[in-house]
């Protein structure tokens, strides 16, 4: 099956900073998208990006389809940027990675 | 509009009893799938169901069934609770449900299971 790797495991930024965030999946997906999971736990939509690149406000991805990954840029990090990042791809199913857990200090 | 909704938010059970969790998806949504997420990893795909029907089942064990009804909402079913069956789960809604493609998802808040 379908295998979703997330890179760092782990980030820490201060305030302002721009940071990078790497996905790689093993094989031929048709959805791609990624998360931002809140203290509470739900998953919050950043970007469905099966291909291609997107932006929204100071987050940005690309994802080639070709080569199998996905980046997601945060540009400017604030606070309220802490939290877990998970990246998801697949078919019928989406295939998780262990995400990024980014903490941003003030 | 709503957002996919789930309920109940928190529940506490005990080894050995059954649990129901239920699930409203985004209004125009077809698809339901089902996710389990344990502390510290990512979600795990449970079920998938389209137009009422399952498309998809992840690896978990039959203790787990789920059904979709002809207004789209889901529920979740675990009899015989075990302890590691203590999760966060999560329910996401689409527009579509193609084997070959369930396009983007949407989560619900999920609902906090506690084994005793």
């Amino acid at each position: 099956g379908i295998q979703v790797e997330q890179s760092p495991p782990d980030l820490i930024l201060q305030e302002g900073a721009n940071s990078t965030l790497r996905c790689n999946f093993s094989d031929s997906v048709n959805n791609l998208q990624w998360f931002h999971q809140n203290p509470w736990g739900q998953l919050i939509n950043l970007f469905y990006i099966p291909s291609g690149t997107k932006q929204n406000g100071r987050l940005s991805a690309t994802t080639v389809a070709t080569e199998r990954y996905s980046l997601l840029y945060i540009s400017s990090s604030q606070t309220t940027d802490s939290g877990v990042y998970f990246c998801a791809a697949g078919t019928y199913k989406y295939i998780f990675g262990t995400g990024t857990r980014l903490k941003v200090l003030a | 509009d709503a957002g996919v909704t789930q309920s109940p938010t928190h529940l506490i059970k005990t080894r050995g009893q059954h649990v129901t969790l239920r699930c409203s998806p985004i209004s125009g949504h077809k698809s339901v799938s089902w996710y389990q997420q344990v502390l510290g990893q990512g979600p795990q795909f449970i079920f998938q169901y389209y137009e009422k029907e399952e498309r998809g089942r992840g690896n978990f064990p039959d203790r787990f069934s789920a059904r979709q009804f002809p207004n789209y909402s889901s529920e979740l079913n675990v009899n015989a609770l075990l302890l590691g069956d203590s999760a966060l789960y999560l329910c996401a809604s689409s527009f579509v449900g193609e084997p070959w493609n369930t396009g983007e998802l949407f989560f619900g808040e999920g609902s906090r299971l506690t084994v005793l």
